[in-house]
């Protein structure tokens, strides 16, 4: 099993640019969600799924957009890319009956 | 929703001393306390986890509490390593039966440095 990955692993925007970050699991788990770290603030949720064509917000949605078309999939899209939009972003799945949740390696986005 | 505090959010000590992690949260429904590490540029790895039916867990050197009448839980790290420096935090969710989005809330973070 890979787990979770995500694609890239570093990524440099001009303020405007959108683009897509890829994640995907294989542990089958109805839950996924996109979290942004950022220095002090701790692991900010962005959007979540919890299942295949069911997206929810989470705490800081602005300038996002997810979609949830299969169970292993769960892109994260921004739209028109912000200098405020600098951070690490973590893919995470989880299982509702467990509670068990896995993260991704991370994508390192900067935006100038 | 629920509200996850985490103290401190620095700790530094000295290789072979005890470190304690600290964290309350709001919501009853919450049944199930993950605590993860990071290491500089990984993502978060799950190192124990503690549910609602259970006082206290232990991992070697790593120990969790869990108080459900004050709705707080702890993370022990015993006979610390420079290896066990990173970012620890702690979660709270509710799973299985007991409802909620089951997505869980984390800390803001605990730094630990252990130094040699």
């Amino acid at each position: 099993n890979a787990g979770v990955t995500q694609t890239p692993k570093f990524q440099v925007l001009k303020t405007g640019q959108s683009m897509t970050l890829q994640c995907a699991q294989d542990m089958n788990h109805e839950y996924m969600s996109w979290y942004r770290q950022d220095p002090g603030m701790g692991l900010r949720l962005i959007h979540y799924s919890v299942g295949a064509g069911i997206t929810d917000q989470g705490e800081v949605p602005n300038g996002y957009n997810v979609s949830r078309s299969t169970t292993e999939d769960f892109p994260l899209r921004l739209l028109s890319a912000a200098p405020s939009q600098t951070s690490v972003y973590f893919c995470a799945s989880s299982s509702p009956g467990t509670g068990l949740t896995f993260f991704g390696p991370g994508t390192r986005l900067t935006v100038l | 929703g629920e509200n996850v505090e985490q103290h401190p959010s620095t700790l530094s000590v000295q290789e072979g001393d005890s470190a304690v992690i600290k964290c309350t949260y709001s919501d009853s429904a919450s049944n199930y306390f993950p605590w993860y590490k990071q290491e500089l540029g990984k993502g978060p790895q799950l190192i124990i986890d503690i549910r609602s039916n259970v006082g206290e867990k232990k991992d070697q050197r790593i120990a969790v509490t869990l108080n459900k009448t004050a709705k707080h839980f702890s993370l022990h790290i015993t006979e610390t390593q420079p290896e066990d420096s990173a970012v620890y935090f702690c979660a709270a969710s509710p799973s299985g039966a007991s409802g909620g989005s089951y997505i869980p809330t984390f800390g803001r973070g605990t730094s630990l440095i252990v130094h040699p």
